[in-house]
């Protein structure tokens, strides 16, 4: 079946626009991760949703970035008025219960983001 | 809180040759242990994991044990293959919580025929 899929691929914005990124789960998946790649500080946990419940958004760096998903589904990432160490790679991820212990984690192939 | 520790790379094998990554973690709780791999040019994939101590992952020819005593989780091949080149995730996912993972810095290993 599909996996998971993101858009866009790459994207390039000018330092203090807003950017949306898209993340498509595995159909009847019920949990949902963000998660950066960059340079400086590897791969970073943002936030999880699972099912109905509210999200943990610990990991989320500053109040410019927010998610929602809509539906139990799709879920959108937006960063408000982007910075440069905001470049990155960001990843999504699903997986069928994210409450079962070593649940795996379906990644998709990832937005590049750069801010100029 | 929870981290991955795992050794720097790049390493660089020649065909055959045996692999280790070295990775140790620390965690509150029990958590599952996993290695991801990044192939070059494709997204993260799960290698193997285990979720309690003692236990083996293993696939493709790589292993790992989940050692509580040492908090290791070190990989493992006999005869690393060119195919095999790519970056290395040690992951933990804790326990009690959303799996959501903590994991290590990478490491990238290229093999040379």
């Amino acid at each position: 079946g599909a996996g998971v899929s993101q858009s866009p691929s790459n994207k390039v914005t000018e330092k203090g626009k807003d950017v949306e990124l898209r993340c498509d789960p595995i159909s009847g998946h019920t949990a949902l991760y963000w998660y950066r790649q960059s340079l400086g500080q590897g791969l970073e946990f943002l936030i999880y949703f699972q099912g109905n419940s509210a999200p943990d958004k610990s990991g989320l760096p500053s109040d410019r970035f927010s998610a929602e998903r809509t539906g139990g589904s799709v879920s959108t990432l937006t960063i408000q008025r982007t910075q440069q160490e905001d470049s990155a790679v960001y990843l999504c991820a699903s997986s069928y219960d994210g409450s079962g212990q070593g649940t795996e984690q379906y990644f998709g192939p990832g937005t590049r983001l750069t801010v100029t | 809180g929870d981290s991955v520790t795992q050794m720097e790379g790049p390493v660089t094998l020649s065909e055959e040759a045996f692999l280790t990554i070295n990775c140790t973690y620390t965690a509150t709780g029990y958590p599952s242990l996993f290695w991801y791999v990044q192939y070059p040019g494709e997204g993260l994939q799960l290698l193997l994991k285990a979720t309690k101590a003692d236990d083996k992952g293993s696939n493709k020819g790589f292993e790992a044990t989940y050692r509580k005593e040492t908090t290791s989780f070190h990989l493992e091949k006999g005869s690393v293959q060119v195919s095999d080149s790519a970056v290395y995730f040690c992951a933990l996912g804790e326990s009690g919580g959303y799996n959501k993972l903590i994991f290590g810095a990478g490491t990238r290993l290229a093999v040379h025929p």
